[in-house]
């Protein structure tokens, strides 16, 4: 198994472009969840989804949309990129919600 | 609020010392808890994790947690720290009411003195 696979692994944006994050999992996982990760402030999720079809927002949505239209992918999409939208982006699936989540090695976007 | 707080932002333990790595949660609903391990530039892996049951759990590498409910707490202990410890720690928590959604800690970095 791959486990969560995420591309690209590093972008550079400038401010107002667009682009989106591919993430996909091989598990056969319910759940999906996209994080970013900024210096000293941990993982904060932006947005989640329970199944194919179904997609919910985090704590952090702004700026950002998803779909889930198979089990396997998880595409997060920046529309007009921002500097405030510099961050390292994870995403993690999960079989249900008493298991853990498996994380893929991040991208790291830079909006200039 | 739901919450997590890991009051150490960077610790510095010599090589073969014991570590204990601290976490404090808020969280209304009975909680499950975790804890990640991050190496410069890689994702987050699983150390360890509490769902029910015996309050000291083991996980991989030597690392065990406790679970204090009277507490709210979920410290990280290792025995004898090797350089390659050397890594950031995240506590997160969760719960079946939060579709599975983590709520992460800050991280405690961990340096490793020869």
């Amino acid at each position: 198994n791959a486990g969560v696979t995420q591309t690209p692994k590093f972008r550079i944006l400038k401010i107002g472009q667009s682009m989106t994050l591919q993430c996909t999992q091989d598990m056969n996982h319910n759940y999906m969840y996209w994080y970013r990760q900024d210096p000293g402030m941990g993982l904060k999720l932006i947005y989640y989804s329970v199944g194919a079809g179904i997609t919910d927002k985090g704590e952090v949505p702004n700026g950002y949309n998803v779909s889930r239209s198979t089990t396997e992918d998880f595409p997060l999409r920046l529309e007009l990129a921002a500097p405030s939208q510099t961050s390292v982006y994870f995403c993690a699936s999960s079989y249900e919600t008493r298991y853990e989540q498996y994380f893929g090695p991040g991208t790291r976007l830079t909006v200039t | 609020a739901q919450s997590v707080t890991q009051p150490d932002i960077h610790i510095t333990v010599s090589e073969g010392a014991s570590l204990e790595l601290r976490c404090n949660y808020s969280y209304g609903a009975t909680p499950y808890l975790f804890w990640y391990v991050q190496s410069p530039g890689q994702g987050l892996q699983l150390l360890l994790k509490y769902f029910s049951g015996d309050t000291l759990v083991q996980g991989i590498k030597g690392f065990e947690a406790e679970f204090k409910r009277s507490q709210s707490s979920f410290n990280l202990r290792k025995p004898s720290v090797h350089w390659s410890d050397a890594a950031e720690y995240f506590c997160a928590v969760s719960s079946d009411n939060q579709g599975g959604k983590l709520i992460f800690g800050q991280g405690t970095e961990l340096s490793v003195k020869p």
